[in-house]
């Protein structure tokens, strides 16, 4: 099974200011067909999750710009620009290249400083 | 507009049974590979089941949950057989997107909460 590890599990930001999710596999997520299968999901507090990128780097209808995703082959990153206050939840990162199982990191808690 | 409504969690003896149904709006079922994801209190996200062209199980329910659909109802099922205390979880069904919507798990429900306890 393809283990995704995230970094850091609890991030503490201020207001305005930028942050950054590690995410890393445990092997290559480059699918045979070239692409690779790499999501980013924000699960807000009492919410169900919410796909904000697929396939790496792409964005998800109504998913603010101050979002973006990047990285390939096994290390890849969440960027927020600008933190503001609807951005505080849980993100995950998960793999749909090598399955099954499709795989999740264990979860990055965004809060405000 | 695409809408998954999970329903059927509730409390729940070990060694018992429960059913799960997702009912899929704005979107034909038959055309997309479709999942449970399930997530213990306070935990993270684990996929539990696929069905698609395969249906496809995590280890830790395969023999017990069986995943299926009635597709005249545009519904998907989870039957969860012989439960026990750590499938205590919120369950969402969840669409796996196409070419069009980007492959990965582009809806999701609301969820239905699975309590196996006695």
């Amino acid at each position: 099974d393809v283990v995704m590890t995230q970094s850091p599990l609890s991030l503490p930001v201020t207001l305005g200011q930028p942050a950054s999710i590690s995410c890393r596999s445990s092997q290559s997520l480059v699918h045979g067909d070239g692409n690779t299968y790499l999501n980013w999901f924000q699960q807000r507090p009492g919410q169900s999750p919410r796909r904000l990128f697929y396939k790496v780097s792409y964005r998800d209808s109504g998913v603010p710009d101050r979002f973006s995703g990047s990285g390939s082959g096994t290390d890849f990153t969440l960027k927020i620009s600008r933190v503001e206050a609807e951005d505080v939840g849980v993100y995950y990162c998960m793999q749909g290249t090598n399955w099954p199982p499709w795989t999740f990191g264990q979860g990055t808690k965004v809060e405000i400083k | 507009q695409v809408q998954l409504v999970e329903s059927g969690g509730g409390v729940v003896q070990p060694g018992r049974s429960l059913r799960l149904t997702c009912a899929a709006s704005g979107f034909s079922l038959v055309k997309y590979a479709m999942h449970w994801v399930r997530q213990a209190p306070g935990k993270g996200l684990e996929w539990v089941a696929c069905g698609g062209t395969n249906t496809l199980y995590a280890d830790s329910v395969k023999g017990r949950f069986t995943l299926s659909r009635d597709n005249s109802k545009n519904t998907l099922y989870l039957q969860m057989n012989s439960l026990r205390v750590d499938d205590t979880a919120v369950y969402y069904c969840v669409r796996d997107g196409d070419d069009s919507t980007g492959y990965g798990f582009d809806q999701w429900g609301q969820g239905t909460l699975v309590t196996v306890s006695s």
